[in-house]
């Protein structure tokens, strides 16, 4: 089983649109958890980390359920520019960050 | 200015010869790491230096090497570039292991 899995994708949504994406994580000690947004051969950038109560920032929500160990962010009324792949990043607390490999999102008009 | 810098952006190269990637950061961040990613597979570590006197392997260091020049710096080898080394390279930073990494603009490294 993969540290970090998350489903590849693509989620073809219309502009406008409510997509959610979650990701599950296999170390129940994993301590840090962060939402990055990687477009086509650029660097990822991190999109917001991930707190245990649930944090939003704008269109979009993150969410943490640590019984079930995955994470989870929605984005709301979804943006052709919101286009990208999404990288879900865990840290079990010790010196590494463990990346998914990503699911891609494609808004069409 | 970006606050992670890399260079040389792109890189064509030919097997066998000695490459170096650079990293420079001005986020002054203790903790830096060099990663490469390849499709399907995601980000995988390579190294990562937590001060300039601490250097340590990741997952995928055969074939690599690095130097932590100062704070600021940290920089990758590939002794004898081979073509399965041809990828996208990043390197990132972070102040704690609880805070988000910084990443570089990345490198394209080609290797015939």
């Amino acid at each position: 089983r993969k540290e970090v899995e998350q489903d590849p994708g693509p989620f073809n949504v219309p502009e406008g649109a409510t997509v959610a994406f979650n990701c599950t994580y296999s170390n129940s000690a994993s301590q840090s958890f962060f939402w990055y947004r990687q477009d086509c051969r650029k660097e990822p950038k991190l999109l917001m980390s991930v707190y245990s109560s649930g944090n939003e920032d704008g269109r979009f929500t993150a969410q943490l359920n640590r019984a079930s160990q995955y994470i989870s962010l929605l984005i709301r009324d979804s943006k052709l520019s919101d286009s990208a792949t999404y990288l879900c990043v865990v840290s079990p607390g010790t010196y590494k960050y463990i990346f998914g490999t990503g699911t891609r999102l494609k808004v069409l008009a | 200015d970006a606050d992670v810098t890399q260079t040389p952006r792109n890189r064509i190269t030919k097997t066998g010869k000695r490459i170096m990637l650079e990293c420079s950061q001005t986020k002054g961040h203790d903790r830096m790491y060099w990663y490469r990613q390849d499709p399907g597979l995601g980000l995988r570590l390579i190294y990562y230096s937590f001060d300039v006197k601490d250097i340590n392997k990741g997952e995928i260091s055969d074939g690599y090497s690095v130097s932590r020049q100062a704070q600021a710096k940290f920089s990758l080898s590939l002794e004898s570039a081979i073509p399965n080394q041809t990828a996208l390279y990043f390197c990132a930073t972070s102040d704690r292991i609880d805070q988000p990494q910084h990443f570089g603009d990345g490198t394209r490294l080609s290797i015939l």
